[in-house]
């Protein structure tokens, strides 16, 4: 079973450009997430979708991110101007519900390593 | 704000020791905890969750949980120098599929 993909995986850009993230969850998970993660921290809930929903939005900041998950299935985040504060690793997993609310679990996938110049 | 607070660590051990990573959160009404190692540079890997009171064992890794008080770890055993990471607690709320991290603990294995 493929795990989740994301693309690019670098990416380096000067501040005020714009930049965005793809992400292709694992076949069949309906929840997707993406989250930030700064060094020497855990990852930080960006937005979640359940199928093509968005369901929690509150720590996306809303003035230059956006995102989107047409068709329940990929989904891309886009950040417009990147601002230098903006590099971090932005990380995508998703999860399936399975009917047994304990054992749902999220499988990550590879980030993508964002650096604003 | 719920939040999931760990020892950021560094925590070093020696080779075939046993290193203990701890977790408490601050949502009472947790209902399932995972643990994820985290190389450097790479994603998070799920190694374990565990969702009732007391231990879960998987190969060297056993996690803990006490929901009274609100406390979860990780024993990992026999430390080799490839468990050398970091490890990130997460919780996952009671009310729907949001997961909250800690920041993680440096654990570092000494041949």
């Amino acid at each position: 079973e493929a795990g989740v993909v994301q693309s690019p995986r670098y990416k380096i850009i000067e501040k005020k450009q714009p930049v965005a993230f793809w992400c292709n969850p694992i076949s069949g998970h309906n929840t997707l997430y993406w989250y930030r993660q700064n060094l020497g921290q855990g990852p930080e809930l960006l937005i979640r979708y359940e199928n093509e929903e968005a369901v929690d939005d509150s720590q996306l900041p809303k003035d230059r991110f956006s995102a989107e998950r047409l068709k329940g299935v990929d989904s891309t985040l886009k950040i417009q101007p990147a601002e230098l504060g903006d590099s971090a690793v932005y990380l995508c997993a998703s999860s399936i519900w399975t009917g047994t609310l304990h054992q749902e679990t999220q499988y990550f996938g590879p980030g993508t390593r964002l650096l604003v110049l | 704000q719920k939040e999931v607070e760990q020892n950021s660590g560094p925590l070093s051990v020696p080779e075939g020791a046993i290193a203990s990573l701890n977790c408490t959160y601050s949502d009472r009404g947790s209902q399932s905890f995972f643990w994820y190692r985290q190389y450097s540079g790479k994603s998070p890997e799920l190694i374990m969750f565990i969702y009732s009171n007391g231990d879960k064992e998987d190969g060297r890794f056993t996690a803990q949980l006490n929901k009274a008080s609100q406390y979860v770890s990780l024993l990992i055993r026999d430390s080799q120098p490839s468990d050398s990471a970091t490890y990130l607690c997460a919780v996952r709320e009671n009310t729907g599929n949001q997961f909250y991290f800690g920041t993680g603990t440096s654990l570092t294995v000494i041949p």
